[in-house]
């Protein structure tokens, strides 16, 4: 089944403790991004990764860092978290077509 | 900038009636368009695409949106709507690459 894995799916931590959502896809995509949801501002994207080794930030990218060192993952950093980043994250893979598959989300409480 | 508009937060429409749910955007150069739903406690799930051809789109669970270039709209309908329609809606517009820029969601609820 195609599909874009995130783990863990919930994480409480505290501030300042390092952290990484994992995001893996089975599609071979090229293209893989890291969006955050926070209410009444939609999804804004944090990194995105146009192949292996190539990454940009995208609209919120403060406080995060990614890589990509092989094709199907793509994992989240969070060096020293703090509480605005209290979010609800989405890992997604981007098909030729451009459309965008999203994993199941990772809610993650900074405390 | 490109941007990407959806004025209305909430939705609400009787099962059975048709509904709209309204996008506008801002892009230089053509628009590549999308629509995504997300159900509670999931992820956003593709419903449908305008790249390039006929304006009117049609899409998954009987979803169509028609695009107006003049008035640079992309607007999300169904005939009929159903209770399990019931959802979180975002329109998005392509920006450079293959990124995506999000409106921030309408929330449709269908009555019983």
């Amino acid at each position: 089944e195609a599909q874009v894995t995130q783990n863990p799916r919930y994480l409480i931590t505290v501030t300042g403790k390092k952290l990484t959502v994992t995001c893996s896809q089975n599609m071979n995509h090229e293209y893989m991004s890291w969006y955050r949801q926070d209410p009444g501002l939609g999804l804004r994207q944090i990194y995105y990764s146009m192949n292996v080794e190539v990454t940009d930030k995208g609209d919120v990218p403060e406080g995060y860092k990614v890589s990509r060192k092989e094709k199907r993952n793509f994992p989240l950093i969070l060096e020293s978290p703090s509480p605005n980043q209290t979010s609800l994250y989405f890992c997604a893979s981007s098909s030729p077509r451009y459309e965008q598959y999203f994993g199941p989300g990772t809610r993650l409480t900074v405390t | 900038a490109q941007s990407v508009a959806q004025p209305e937060d909430q939705v609400n429409v009787a099962e059975g009636n048709p509904l709209t749910v309204k996008c506008t955007y801002s892009v230089s150069g053509n628009p590549y368009l999308f629509w995504y739903v997300q159900y509670p406690n999931r992820g956003l799930q593709f419903l449908l695409k305008y790249i390039t051809g006929d304006n009117l789109v049609k899409g998954s669970y009987g979803f169509e949106a028609e695009f107006n270039k003049s008035q640079t709209s992309f607007h999300l309908k169904k005939p009929s709507a159903l209770v399990s329609d019931s959802a979180l809606y975002f329109c998005a517009v392509r920006q450079a690459g293959t990124a995506l820029i999000f409106g921030k969601g309408t929330t449709l609820s269908v009555s019983s």
